[in-house]
């Protein structure tokens, strides 16, 4: 089975709807982090957080919000999708214990409409 | 100015051929260094880490450069299955910033 894992893996929405992005990981790292690629762009973060009581602002949070349920769950929300939010969005952990290689999940392919 | 920058590519080399890539990082103070692998449409998972003193594995490797602010990765007697792009991602105060990556396709 898959380390981090995401739902959906792939979603078309109209803009205006609220969409939320799941991330799910049985690493037991603490830290989490939310990141878009954009063709061209390279990856960017969006939110991390470093255990269930701490979320920060990455580069690109305007428009997003997170949720850290639990350590292995870390979600992501959109309340009013646009079409730039149109991406591959990655969600990922790490452990600065192991070397801070950062594990990422499969994607989650969103196109609005 | 982006925190790192790489050239996009793409490099098309034969069978064999050694290459090399470089990337430049912006901030003086960045405590850590790393260089990933991303095929199509796919997730990026780590090739090596790169540490000061330089260091090997196998094919590739990696040198630190803190005085000019680079980072670079050389890959020898290059595979087909080395086709894919190559991401710099630096560590800057708990935060990661990747590059927008280099192509690599090997020829037959």
């Amino acid at each position: 089975d898959a380390d981090v894992t995401q739902t959906p893996r792939n979603r078309i929405t109209k803009t205006g709807k609220r969409i939320m992005l799941e991330c799910s990981q049985t690493k037991g790292h603490d830290r989490m982090y939310w990141y878009r690629q954009d063709p061209g762009l390279g990856l960017r973060l969006i939110y991390y957080s470093f255990d269930v009581k701490d979320i920060n602002k990455g580069e690109i949070s305007d428009g997003y919000s997170v949720s850290r349920q639990a350590q292995a769950k870390f979600s992501l929300s959109l309340e009013s999708a646009i079409p730039n939010q149109t991406a591959l969005y990655f969600c990922a952990t790490s452990d600065p214990r192991q070397g801070d290689e950062q594990f990422f999940g499969p994607g989650t392919r969103l196109t609005v409409l | 100015r982006k925190e790192v920058e790489q050239d996009p590519g793409p490099f098309n080399v034969p069978e064999g051929a050694t290459v090399a890539f470089n990337c430049t990082y912006s901030n003086s103070a960045s405590q850590s260094f790393f260089w990933y692998r991303q095929d199509c449409r796919k997730e990026p998972k780590l090739l090596m880490s790169v540490y000061s003193s330089g260091n090997e594995d196998g094919r590739f490797t990696a040198q630190l450069n803190r005085a000019s602010q680079y980072i670079s990765l050389l890959i020898r007697d290059s595979k087909l299955s080395d086709s894919a792009t190559y991401l710099c991602v630096v560590n800057s105060q708990n935060k990661f910033y990747f590059g927008s990556g280099t192509k690599l396709n090997v020829k037959p």
